[in-house]
């Protein structure tokens, strides 16, 4: 158990419908890093959030925005959902101090499938 | 731009034999490199890490070498079990890239009793 939570565990869009997943971090982690894992394939890194800004961010279009909020936990919005979008999407917290990033740990993962 | 190559699977082997899993990687800099194992269903567990060249990495009897003048971080285990099968991924993160983690595309193996 990391102590990462991902909700919901799976859902099904249509579409051009609008998605939300939700993320919370480990206790007394400041970073979350969301990934795309398509099926048979490696995660592929979306965007990271330190202290509620965007940290980094990855090859997705802006469709895919995100938030993170004071408590830590985050959300990934994606919009105009693409068949291409159905894959299983992680999310993993870490701790972020002056000297670098500590390990990645990540929840069990919400499952997409678009229609 | 970074990036981590494995061996492609499927890697079959029977209870109690040899494991290697290759992993290569390119990189700009100085990366940390991470083995994640990932079991039917769920999500990625660390496996093990090493930060910098020539520290060894080790947990539940698997053991993976950070080589600098190979570039390469090649998971082994001496003695598999079923249970160890899962899909395995290969990942580096580098601080100029804010520490992402930049995954290979998964070695999966079964081990058969």
């Amino acid at each position: 158990e990391t102590g990462v939570t991902q909700s919901p565990t799976h859902l099904i869009k249509t579409r051009g419908q609008q998605v939300t997943l939700r993320c919370s971090s480990q206790s007394g982690h400041n970073t979350v890093s969301w990934y795309q894992q398509a099926l048979g394939q490696g995660p592929q890194f979306i965007f990271q959030y330190y202290r509620e800004e965007e940290n980094g961010r990855g090859n997705f279009p802006p469709r895919f925005s995100g938030l993170q909020f004071p408590n830590y936990s985050s959300e990934l919005n994606v919009n105009a959902l693409e068949l291409d979008d159905s894959a299983l999407y992680l999310c993993a917290s870490s701790l972020e101090l002056a000297g670098g990033q500590e390990t990645q740990y990540f929840g069990p993962g919400t499952r997409l499938l678009v229609l | 731009g970074d990036s981590v190559t494995q061996m492609e699977g499927p890697v079959t082997l029977s209870e109690e034999a040899f494991l290697t899993i290759n992993c290569t990687y390119t990189a700009t800099g100085y990366p940390s490199l991470f083995w994640y194992v990932q079991y039917p269903g769920e999500g990625l567990q660390l496996l093990l890490k090493a930060t910098k060249a020539d520290d060894k990495g080790s947990n539940k009897g698997f053991e993976a070498t950070y080589r600098k003048e190979t570039t390469s971080f090649h998971l082994e285990k001496g003695s598999v079990q079923v249970s160890d099968s899962a899909v395995y991924f290969c990942a580096l993160s580098e601080g100029n890239s804010g520490y992402a983690l930049n995954f290979g595309k998964g070695t999966s193996l079964l081990v058969t009793p």
